[in-house]
């Protein structure tokens, strides 16, 4: 059974830096197949994919954030780190990690953490 | 990036009676003979969870009264007869190409 769960500070001052981790259970990041997202969800608004990993290490991230993003994978912990910089109060949002299912036959987000709500204000 | 446009954005059903959530996408998300479209459904407080992957298959418990189709840019979520557990926030989203993008959500409701 998969398993994750998001970690990190719920509210952060303008311009500064976020950190959050997630920490998941159930699978490798090094296996093939298997790959990581971070999915935000502003309050009452939908889904947008941030950024996500490849069990190869290949990285992509949404050309909306400009660069600001950063993930980082620690497989031998059972980790990623997002790290996101230069906060604005836009991006007051619950952020989720999920697992993604990336061979040729399937390709979708089947495992997802409760959330952490971040609040960006001074 | 992949434009994903869902309709209605609100759709009130009465339990009991069917109901159907449109998703049109701004290019196709077929590749390799795979249509990469996935529907979740966002209960309240909840995170999303996945109901449909490849455009018309369910997810493992996911009750048989939840069917996908369409092919090409448009995509149906069809509930044959909605509970009212079904309350919540439907997307699709294409899973093709990255930045994975998610439709604006359709949100059920029982009358």
């Amino acid at each position: 059974q998969i398993t994750m769960e998001e970690s990190g500070p719920t509210l952060v001052k303008p311009t500064e830096t976020l950190t959050l981790t997630c920490t998941f259970s159930g699978f490798s990041l090094s296996s093939s197949g298997m790959a990581v997202g971070w999915i935000r969800q502003p309050p009452g608004k939908a889904l947008e994919v941030v950024a996500f990993t490849y069990w190869h290490d290949d990285k992509r991230y949404n050309p909306f954030l400009e660069g600001r993003v950063t993930l980082t994978n620690e497989a031998a912990k059972n980790q990623v780190i997002l790290r996101m910089t230069n906060l604005d109060p836009a991006d007051t949002a619950t952020y989720y990690c999920a697992h993604f299912s990336s061979f040729v036959n399937t390709g979708y987000f089947d495992s997802w953490g409760q959330g952490i709500l971040v609040r960006v204000s001074s | 990036e992949i434009v994903m446009t869902q309709s209605p954005l609100s759709l009130p059903v009465t339990p009991g009676e069917p109901a159907s959530i449109s998703c049109r996408s701004s290019q196709s998300p077929h590749k390799k003979g795979y249509t990469y479209l996935d529907w979740y459904v966002q209960k309240p407080g909840q995170p999303p969870q996945l109901l449909i992957y490849l455009s018309f298959n369910r997810a493992s418990g996911v009750p048989d009264r939840f069917s996908g189709s369409g092919s090409g840019t448009d995509f149906t979520l069809t509930i044959s007869r909605v509970e009212a557990e079904d309350v919540g926030v439907y997307y699709c989203m294409q899973a093709m190409e990255t930045p994975f993008t998610f439709g604006q959500g359709t949100k059920l409701e029982i009358k």
